[in-house]
């Protein structure tokens, strides 16, 4: 059974940053490309972070190019992602997410997210 | 970067039948999945390549995709149905690849 955990969210000021983790079991991690989707509170799912099963190509949405960074160890197996500059427009419920085989294909599995509050 | 448009809300009765739209350019050329979404809850793929439903999704749930409207429908609809729903597409176009609509309120009557 595909399971997937998310820890690392918290309060944290503005201009701050903090690094998430989504430790994964029951399937072959460096298999999978993995996918971080955020949830402001109230609100639609954000598409925010794409990182290939080898860990060697990334892609990042228009709101967290250049202060995102996700990165992941096959050997733990956990997917990582580094905010910086944090607003409180990233504010969120942020969840890992495993597609079905490739980038382009659906996400099949999602773990229960983490909360993520920016604020003074 | 790619839109996908969704009604905020759709209304409907017990028994009847529910279409839910994602409205996007030319989107009939993608493939466009869908999420349910209950409130407090993790996402749930739904229907996967227009009209695939994953395994355990009941068979009132199908799904088309044509021209510039892709239609999640769910037939007979049951209480438990109330939910958001998202749709979803891969765009290789631009750099924002992953693009969900806003999000679908589906209330049962």
């Amino acid at each position: 059974e595909v399971q997937l955990l998310e820890s690392g969210g918290g309060l944290v000021q503005p201009g701050g940053s903090l690094r998430l983790s989504c430790e994964a079991s029951g399937f072959t991690f460096s298999n999978y490309p993995m996918t971080w989707v955020r949830q402001a509170p109230g609100k639609g799912l954000e598409w925010v972070s794409t990182i290939s099963g080898s860990g060697g190509v990334t892609y990042y949405g228009d709101s967290v190019r250049g202060r995102f960074t996700v990165s992941r160890d096959n050997s733990r197996p956990t997917l990582y992602l580094q905010m910086s500059s944090l607003t409180a427009e990233d504010t969120a419920v942020y969840f890992c997410a495993k597609v079905e085989t490739t980038v382009t294909t659906p996400l099949h599995n999602w773990g229960q997210g983490t909360l993520v509050t920016v604020s003074s | 970067s790619y839109v996908l448009t969704q009604p905020p809300s759709v209304s409907v009765a017990p028994g009847q039948t529910a279409k839910i739209t994602c409205g996007g350019n030319d989107i009939g050329s993608k493939s466009v999945h869908w999420y349910q979404q209950r409130p407090g809850q993790v996402p749930v793929l739904v229907m996967s390549y227009d009209s695939d439903r994953p395994s355990g999704i009941p068979d009132r749930f199908s799904g088309s995709n044509s021209g510039n409207t892709a239609t999640l429908t769910i037939s007979r609809v049951e209480a438990g149905d109330e939910s958001h729903y998202y749709c979803h597409v891969w765009d290789g176009s631009t750099d924002h690849h992953v693009i969900f609509g806003g999000g679908t309120k589906l209330t049962v009557l």
